[in-house]
């Protein structure tokens, strides 16, 4: 595996408290994705972005922020304005290769996330 | 909006066996459907993709838009194919044509030996 990591592994909070998962990838690909992944519901998008320094929000963005300043790079901070922060987050990327691309996405081994 | 439906939250074949994944869609443009599949304590990775009509690891997948379906699909099961497996429409997202992916809820497919 590489090209695509997150950390940490594990993450425990204290309810009211922001927190900062990593997502860090080598493959040079321009598009990266946050996603969260709940027993039963599947992933669901949370936010994404094409490009450095743009960012969109996602299915269920609320209670959450991102940022892109580098390429390589698409930190995503869980608020404490989140209701129920406690899932498995997974980190993706891909080659935005335009209206005519196949992209393949490549998803990083997650964080999970406890609020306790 | 779009939409995508897996019917079974579990599933459990026989090896040898010929397995079927459902995976139901509503989207209202052209779809362009996926399924990836999660081993235990591996990542996330695309298993196959309709556009390149391909069969990976024995799996087939045929998009049939008449019934808004894209089934996964093996003859011959393997307990190596134990895996939750999900099912994802692309729907563009802006002139960029990159890459909104919608999944299903997945499928627990446990093979037994």
């Amino acid at each position: 595996d590489g090209g695509i990591t997150q950390s940490p592994k594990y993450l425990f909070r204290k309810e009211g408290q922001n927190v900062t998962l990593s997502c860090e990838q080598n493959l040079n690909h321009d598009a990266m994705y946050w996603y969260r992944q709940d027993p039963g519901q599947g992933l669901r998008l949370i936010y994404y972005s094409q490009i450095v320094n743009d960012f969109q929000k996602g299915d269920i963005a609320e209670g959450y922020s991102v940022s892109r300043e580098k390429k390589e790079s698409f930190p995503l901070t869980v608020t404490s304005a989140q209701k129920n922060p406690t899932a498995f987050y997974l980190c993706a990327s891909s080659i935005d290769s335009g209206p005519s691309g196949t992209d393949t996405q490549y998803f990083g081994p997650g964080t999970r996330l406890t609020v306790l | 909006a779009q939409r995508v439906t897996q019917p079974e939250k579990l599933l459990s074949v026989f090896k040898g066996a010929p397995v079927e994944l459902k995976c139901n869609y509503s989207y209202s443009g052209s779809p362009e459907l996926f399924w990836y599949v999660q081993y235990s304590r591996q990542r996330l990775q695309l298993l196959l993709r309709h556009i390149s009509r391909e069969s990976i690891k024995g799996f087939t997948a045929d998009l049939n838009k008449g019934e808004t379906s894209f089934h996964l699909k093996k003859p011959f099961a393997q307990e190596e194919d134990s895996a939750m497996y999900y099912c994802a429409l692309r729907a563009a997202i802006s002139n960029f044509g990159n890459e909104k992916l919608t999944f299903g809820t997945g499928t627990r497919l446990t093979i037994i030996p």
